[in-house]
């Protein structure tokens, strides 16, 4: 049973418009999550998280939401531009573990110019 | 050399060969990680080194054999695999194991395993 579901396997942008990309999670110990983002031919890189204590992070354009009463998190892209196009894993971690984290299945987000 | 080097990045192996996954990390940390990636699952851990010391194992079948000779390379050995074990090897490190919050994983770009 998947913990952590990304429901939508892709999702289309126009470039600069803004791209949300949706996360669920089941799991009511988990208190840490993180977006990461892949390129193919390249290993997933860290993008931004947040702590069950926030219900938001913002790191230049991208802001990530956390609902913990819905168990829901997103990811907000804006303005969204080509260079965004990949892959994005959610991930979640209870007691802010590494070696617990659980992952989704990812999001192909496709920016088109 | 930076971040998390991974070797071979494509490697095609028959069902009774034996072949070798390395990983080398530049980054100083004390934490490496093998996960597999396998179509339109998500990340699977495989195993966890802490200070060379393997930590974690979730119940990954014997012919997956990792080792750790020091805290910048981690090796997995393969043997007797299935075409089922075909899939995306990644390896990642952090700073520290029990934390995610100040030290994220960082990734290899990952081995391309296809078992013939």
């Amino acid at each position: 049973d998947q913990q952590v579901k990304q429901n939508s396997p892709s999702l289309s942008v126009q470039e600069g418009r803004i791209s949300i990309l949706n996360c669920d999670y089941t799991n009511s110990m988990f208190d840490y999550f993180l977006w990461y983002k892949k390129y193919p031919a390249e290993g997933p890189t860290f993008l931004i998280s947040i702590s069950s204590i926030k219900d938001k992070n913002e790191d230049g354009r991208f802001t990530v939401f956390l609902n913990k009463s819905a168990k829901h998190l997103s990811l907000h892209i804006v303005p969204s531009q080509p260079g965004d196009s990949a892959v994005y894993f959610c991930a979640a971690s209870a007691n802010f573990g590494n070696e617990k984290l659980t992952f989704g299945t990812g999001t192909r987000l496709t920016i088109i110019p | 050399e930076t971040g998390v080097t991974q070797t071979p990045r494509h490697l095609v192996m028959g069902m009774t060969n034996k072949k070798s996954l390395k990983c080398e990390q530049h980054l100083g940390h004390n934490a490496m990680y093998w996960y597999k990636q396998s179509a339109k699952k998500p990340l699977e851990l495989m195993f966890v080194y802490s200070l060379e010391e393997r930590v974690e194992n979730n119940s990954v079948p014997s012919r997956f054999s990792p080792e750790c000779p020091n805290s910048s390379h981690l090796f997995l050995h393969l043997h007797t695999l299935q075409p089922e074990d075909s899939a995306l090897y990644l390896c990642a490190s952090s700073q520290d194991r029990q934390s995610s919050y100040n030290s994220p994983l960082h990734f290899g770009n990952g081995t391309r395993l296809t078992v013939t």
